[in-house]
């Protein structure tokens, strides 16, 4: 069984702090894929990355950054220098495709960025 | 075309009654995925379809819930006798088959009363 766990459920930070969100996944496949998506109030939810198990090369896309440790089978995403827009509830989930299909999300991290 | 469009927005409907949704992907995406997500959770799978073919159906997709798709363009899932624990957000999603993102709806919040 996959499960996904994201212990924070509620951040918040004043606008310009760098911020983690913390990911912890398990599977038993050895093939996974590991997702960010970003939910705002709107209530799509937006892709942010996927990550595959054999690529554990850290990431960088703007303010955006994820941590990917196969080791301690964690993948984290910090936001440096955050911004009001980044005000929203985010999602870490784990599939064993590398497509939208059969995703296992976390409970979410709601994150609050006020000036 | 803006992107995945779910309708209706919102629903409530009394427990007992059926109800269907529709989702409109983004035109020429073959995948189409259904999910649901009770308050404070994440997003639970519960089915997907390539082009018409449903291909993949969750534990969580009781015999009251049905899902079509009949031309492979929009789709419809329909929940029968509906009950309160049905209550929560419906949201559908739709990508190119093998390519990683899926753009999602912002979904059909079903209250049951």
């Amino acid at each position: 069984a996959q499960k996904v766990t994201q212990a924070q459920t509620e951040i918040s930070v004043v606008e310009k702090e760098d911020v983690t969100l913390d990911c912890v996944y398990e599977t038993r496949d050895t093939t996974y894929y590991l997702f960010w998506y970003k939910q705002p109030p709107s209530g799509e939810l937006v892709f942010l990355i996927r990550r595959n198990s054999f690529d554990e090369q850290n990431e960088i896309s703007g303010r955006y950054s994820w941590n990917f440790q196969k080791s301690t089978s964690s993948f984290n995403f910090t936001i440096t220098a955050s911004q009001v827009v980044d005000s929203a509830v985010y999602f870490c989930a784990l599939s064993h495709t590398g497509t939208a299909s059969k995703l296992t999300f976390g409970t979410g991290t709601r994150l609050q960025v006020t000036l | 075309d803006t992107g995945v469009s779910q309708d209706p927005r919102h629903k409530i409907t009394k427990r007992g009654q059926n109800v269907t949704f529709r989702c409109d992907p983004i035109s020429e995406h073959n995948r189409l995925y259904w999910y649901r997500q009770t308050l404070g959770q994440g997003p639970e799978f519960l089915t997907y379809f390539q082009n018409e073919a449903q291909l993949e159906k969750s534990r969580l997709l009781s015999d009251r819930f049905s899902a079509e798709r009949p031309k492979g363009s929009f789709s419809t899932l329909e929940i029968q006798r509906t009950e309160q624990g049905d209550s929560a957000m419906y949201l559908c999603a739709s990508s190119f088959s093998g390519v990683d993102e899926a753009f999602f709806g912002q979904g059909t919040r079903l209250t049951v009363v």
